[in-house]
């Protein structure tokens, strides 16, 4: 237990379905990340919020959408997917961001996805 | 753009067994994370290496940052089944200049330890 929960844990979508994934965090912390997590791909960053900011959005499509209402809370908001992606989406808390180098990343169970 | 490439891919070793597994990299990182993620878990931080040279022990596991922080390996000794996993390296980038610093993950090193 992380102290980071992910809701839920598994989903099957339809290409023309919209869907949300949540992630809460117990922990105190301002910073809250979402990865993607292929298969044979490296864990590849989504999104970062820091105090309910969004200060990174790595060049993901449109059809993602986070949103952050308060620093224990943040959501992937989810329309016409692609069966690409399919993957583990993962969240995950840190005390700050990174800014030093030692920030330790605390991350959810993760959802499971499936776009068919 | 900056890889961190690990190796081996995949390893099933027998309990008992001693292995390495490598993350490397062209790019200079300021720290280096190794987690291990179980099935149907995220990844969970093992040690944080800061220090070019640094090695950390954490009972049979050792961790080594290379000289010029480019590399670092991870060493089991006396593998067991709960060592099963995949076991990824994360590096800070150094001197990004941004708002962030963000954490490159490496390609994973899946394990299996059989009894």
């Amino acid at each position: 237990e992380t102290g980071v929960t992910q809701t839920p844990r598994h989903l099957v979508m339809g290409m023309t379905n919209k869907k949300s994934l949540k992630c809460e965090q117990h922990l105190g912390h301002n910073a809250m990340y979402w990865y993607k997590q292929s298969a044979k791909k490296p864990l590849e960053l989504m999104f970062v919020y820091s105090l309910e900011e969004r200060v990174e959005n790595n060049s993901v499509p449109s059809r993602f959408s986070p949103e952050c209402p308060n620093s224990s809370h943040l959501f992937l908001h989810l329309h016409t997917l692609q069966p690409e992606d399919s993957a583990l989406y993962l969240c995950a808390s840190s005390r700050a961001l990174g800014r030093a180098f030692q920030e330790t990343q605390y991350f959810g169970p993760g959802t499971r996805l499936l776009v068919l | 753009t900056q890889l961190l490439e690990q190796s081996p891919q995949f390893l099933s070793i027998q309990e008992g067994e001693n292995l390495t597994v490598y993350c490397n990299s062209s790019s200079v990182f300021s720290s280096l994370q190794w987690y291990r993620q179980e099935p149907g878990e995220g990844p969970v931080l093992l040690v944080t290496v800061v220090t070019g040279g640094e090695v950390k022990k954490l009972k049979r596991l050792t961790f080594q940052f290379g000289d010029a922080r480019k590399d670092s390996s991870l060493h089991i000794t006396a593998a067991q089944p709960g060592d099963t996993g995949l076991y990824l390296c994360a590096g800070y980038n150094s001197g990004y200049g941004g708002a962030t610093n963000k954490l490159i993950f490496g390609t994973g090193t899946l394990l299996a330890v059989q009894p």
